[in-house]
């Protein structure tokens, strides 16, 4: 069954530190979400990119996040100086269809924690 | 704006014990429910889904019912067993391309 994967499965980086999250979609999938998960709450919407630009945003996506699909296969979430509250787990997720009875699938997530 | 609210957890039952985990949304359009799954070490997996009022979702024994009346979507299942511990999210849909998820509830079931 088709899936989608995340890299790391667990990453622990210095607070102003770099680091990009990869995830690799469902193959036939257009849209891209990035979710996170601060321990003990609720999964936060972050991002959804389609046709190799963002869709949609909310507000916790401030300009240190980005995101980009550097090739065919890979879709990416970069946060370029780290701050403590950060630390969470990072879904990726990808459909086939905006619309709304199409489910998302979901990666296993990527444990950040930030020191 | 658009939001669910699901029971607080942890909950914990013995095995064979009947299941609901209660779930209520606010939306401005006409969204699609979904109960997603977490279980441990493991990410997000849809456990069911429902589309339109009335409509009844169902995998691996659980249940849900579309309630348009009264804005709810509880999770239930008959008999509860050890492998159904994990955390519950109840979700929903709206338009555009973004879930609403509700904070989920962890769910303990003891042998």
């Amino acid at each position: 069954e088709p899936e989608v994967t995340q890299t790391p499965s667990h990453q622990v980086t210095q607070m102003g530190q770099e680091v990009i999250l990869r995830c690799v979609p469902i193959s036939n999938h257009l849209y891209f979400y990035w979710y996170r998960q601060i321990l003990g709450q609720k999964v936060e919407f972050l991002v959804s990119f389609y046709n190799n630009e963002i869709s949609e945003k909310s507000e916790i996506f401030d300009d240190q996040f980005s995101v980009e699909r550097p090739d065919g296969s890979n879709f990416t979430l970069k946060i370029r100086s780290t701050k403590l509250e950060d630390s969470a787990m990072y879904f990726c997720a990808s459909s086939g269809s905006i619309r709304r009875n199409t489910e998302a699938f979901f990666g296993q997530g990527t444990r950040l924690t930030v020191v | 704006g658009d939001s669910v609210t699901q029971m607080e957890g942890p909950v914990t039952l013995s095995e064979e014990a009947f299941l609901t985990i209660n779930c209520t949304y606010t939306a401005t359009g006409y969204p699609s429910l979904f109960w997603y799954v977490q279980y441990p070490g493991e990410g997000l997996q849809l456990l069911l889904k429902a589309t339109k009022a009335d409509d009844k979702g169902s995998n691996k024994g659980f249940e849900a019912t579309y309630r348009k009346e009264t804005t709810s979507f509880h999770l239930e299942k008959g008999s509860v067993q050890v492998s159904d511990s994990a955390v519950y999210f109840c979700a929903l849909h709206v338009e555009g391309d973004k879930i609403i998820f509700g904070k989920g509830t962890r769910l303990h079931i003891l042998p």
